[in-house]
């Protein structure tokens, strides 16, 4: 089936690592998106990218990377930096202009 | 900030017609309204989206007034599946621009 797969389900960080979140997709969209999602609240923009090899800071860009090196693909690092990591993290894509986005089923991630 | 407002919650008998409004009263000419919903601990799950006129698919409807400044998603028959937060957003219609979350509507429906 097409659809967005982000993995893994779970994830738990001890304090001061690094972790990648992974984001697959294979419904051939040109674009993807990262979105972190706090209890009650909205989803707030991480990071975007539009084309292979490009990408964009969104509004809470601080403490995140990222890497767009194949279309299907759009992993997301916390580094050490990011203070407050503990959130619902959710991947989504969307094939361009006007065209909705699409939604994984999300990575929750917990401080150890 | 996001361009909607949006009740915090409604409540909705099981069968029933919900309604769910949304203000966006300075959305521009090039901007679609977009709805979406998410069941607790899921990804969001696009529903429907317009520009002008009223769009009707499988699973809602969506009414936008003449001069665009509100709408209302309307869930014909809703079940107890239905229970969710709605999202309403106002995206521009080019350059894959991201969507801009509110804290939408919690829907309960009610058996």
């Amino acid at each position: 089936d097409g659809g967005i797969t982000q993995s893994p389900k779970y994830l738990f960080r001890k304090e001061g690592q690094n972790v990648t979140l992974s984001c697959e997709q294979n419904l051939n969209h040109d674009a993807m998106y990262w979105y972190r999602q706090d209890p009650g609240q909205g989803l707030r923009l991480i990071y975007y990218s539009q084309i292979v090899n490009d990408f964009q800071k969104g509004d809470i860009a601080e403490g995140y990377s990222v890497s767009r090196e194949k279309k299907e693909s759009f992993p997301l690092t916390v580094t050490s930096a990011q203070k407050n990591p503990t959130a619902f993290y959710l991947c989504a894509s969307s094939m361009g202009d006007w065209q909705p986005q699409h939604f994984g089923d999300g990575t929750r991630l917990s401080i150890l | 900030d996001a361009k909607t407002t949006q009740p915090p919650s409604m409540d909705c008998a099981e069968g029933r017609a919900a309604n769910l409004p949304c203000n966006h009263s300075t959305i521009s000419g090039n901007e679609y309204v977009y709805w979406y919903r998410q069941i607790h601990s899921q990804g969001p799950q696009y529903i429907i989206h317009g520009l002008k006129n009223n769009e009707t698919n499988e699973m809602a409807s969506l009414i936008i007034t003449e001069d665009r400044k509100s709408s209302t998603l309307i869930l014909p028959h809703a079940t107890l599946r239905d229970t969710a937060v709605y999202y309403c957003i106002v995206r521009v219609s080019s350059g894959n621009t991201p969507l801009v979350f509110g804290k939408g509507t919690r829907l309960s429906v009610i058996a």
